[in-house]
């Protein structure tokens, strides 16, 4: 398996744009989780999903996020209207049963946003 | 919060010395795992220890778990350059019938030749 890929690696947008940010789990993984990591904040869970399904999405910081698993393939989290304090290191993460009770999350290479 | 929060924030050591990183949580836990993240890229899983576990290995890896204290500490013994990265300590707690992860800040470990 090559592991949770994402896409792009790098985005650079202006300030208003919208991004979509890309993810495809592990197969066979039940749970997709969504985090965003910044210096001063860490690594925060923003939304997961179970089987497709989204679960808690508390960590979404405004209506501007949204996220979407049309299939156990594919996920996507996008944020319009784009903002500054936006820019972050987004990583998808996926697991195999609750609470990654065996072999932890598998982590994406993240997708580096930097909104200018 | 509830996330577990690693101390020290930064360590620096010499090739073939020992590195301690340690971890403090707030509530009960599931289980608590390490993860190793190099410069630029995701993190990796390296070891998980359940809430009912003292003491687990893999490798040149020791993890401790002391609920009553609500802390666990990861050692790696015999560094090696290659170990260069910040390191996290991620706590599993149960969360209206489902658990997910949450990661403390990190330790960022460098390792001299």
């Amino acid at each position: 398996d090559a592991g949770v890929i994402q896409s792009p690696r790098h985005e650079v947008t202006e300030m208003g744009q919208e991004v979509t940010l890309r993810c495809k789990p592990i197969s066979g993984h039940d749970y997709l989780f969504w985090y965003r990591q910044t210096m001063m904040r860490g690594l925060e869970l923003l939304i997961y999903f179970n089987n497709n399904v989204p679960i808690d999405d508390s960590g979404m910081p405004e209506d501007r996020f949204s996220a979407k698993m049309p299939n156990a393939s594919f996920s996507t989290l996008k944020i319009q209207p784009s903002e500054p304090r936006d820019s972050a290191v987004y990583f998808c993460a996926s697991s195999q049963g609750q609470g990654a009770s065996k072999s932890g999350y598998t982590f994406g290479s993240g997708t580096r946003l930097t909104v200018v | 919060s509830q996330q577990g929060e690693e101390d020290p924030q930064a360590l620096s050591i010499q090739e073939g010395e020992n590195a301690t990183m340690n971890c403090s949580y707030k509530t009960s836990i599931n289980n608590l795992q390490w993860y190793r993240q190099n410069s630029g890229r995701g993190l990796v899983h390296l070891i998980l220890i359940r809430s009912n576990e003292r003491e687990k290995h893999s490798g040149r890896l020791r993890v401790t778990l002391d609920t009553s204290k609500k802390s666990s500490s990861l050692l790696i013994t015999a560094s090696r350059a290659a170990d260069t990265a910040s390191y996290f300590c991620a706590t599993d707690f149960p969360n209206s019938g489902y658990s997910t992860l949450t990661f403390g800040k990190g330790t960022m470990l460098l390792v001299s030749p």
